[in-house]
């Protein structure tokens, strides 16, 4: 079956303690992204990838890193998560970025940082 | 840059009611255009979609116009049912080089028997 997953689903953790939310694809999909949901705010791009090791910032990077050694995976760091990342969590990927393709989003993190 | 404007929700109909959820954008270039939703407690999937202007996207009953005169991509469906209730996201992929998908703030349908 076609999918994107992430592991966890859910965690709770608290202020600095470093933490990787893992994104893995099955349809060799070249573009990869990572967006978070917040109430009022609608999905904001955190990081994408154009394909393997080829990473770039989005709207709101701050706090995060990621990277692409592996065309399947994208994982999210957050190295000193604060209580502002707070929030819910998806991973996506698509067959290309520069046409417009369908994206496949994963069943989202929600995260709490207390 | 680019932009997405959707009605803000909540929406509530009946079962059968006619749907109009609003969306406007603002791009540069020649984006493609997206509705995408999301059932509680899952993550997002594609609804329809339109690449050009005039073109019209469908699925599951649900239709939507890319209008570049108005700069709109209005999201309908003839008649609701419960099984339709979720959050409804409208979203523009800029042309050219830029691979972004920006989302609207999404607008969280409930229908009632």
């Amino acid at each position: 079956e076609a999918q994107v997953t992430q592991n966890p689903r859910y965690l709770i953790t608290v202020t600095g303690k470093k933490l990787t939310v893992t994104c893995s694809q099955n349809m060799n999909h070249e573009y990869m992204s990572w967006y978070r949901q917040d109430p009022g705010l609608g999905l904001r791009q955190i990081y994408y990838s154009m394909n393997v090791e080829v990473t770039d910032k989005g709207d709101v990077p701050e706090g995060y890193k990621v990277s692409r050694k592996e065309k399947r995976n994208f994982p999210l760091i957050l190295e000193s998560p604060s209580p502002n990342q707070t929030s819910l969590y998806f991973c996506a990927s698509s067959l290309s970025a520069t046409t417009p393709y369908e994206q496949y989003f994963g069943p989202g993190t929600r995260l709490t940082v207390t | 840059g680019n932009s997405v404007t959707q009605m803000e929700g909540p929406v509530t109909l009946s079962e059968e009611a006619f749907l109009t959820i609003n969306c406007t954008y603002t791009a540069t270039g020649y984006p493609s255009l997206f509705w995408y939703v999301q059932y509680p407690g899952e993550g997002l999937q594609l609804l329809l979609k339109a690449t050009k202007a005039d073109d019209k996207g469908s699925n599951k009953g649900f239709e939507a116009t890319y209008r570049k005169e108005t700069t709109s991509f209005h999201l309908e469906k003839g008649s609701v049912q419960v099984s339709d209730s979720a959050v409804y996201f409208c979203a523009l992929k800029g042309g050219g080089s830029n691979y972004k998908l920006t989302f609207g703030k999404g607008t969280l349908l409930t229908v009632n028997p």
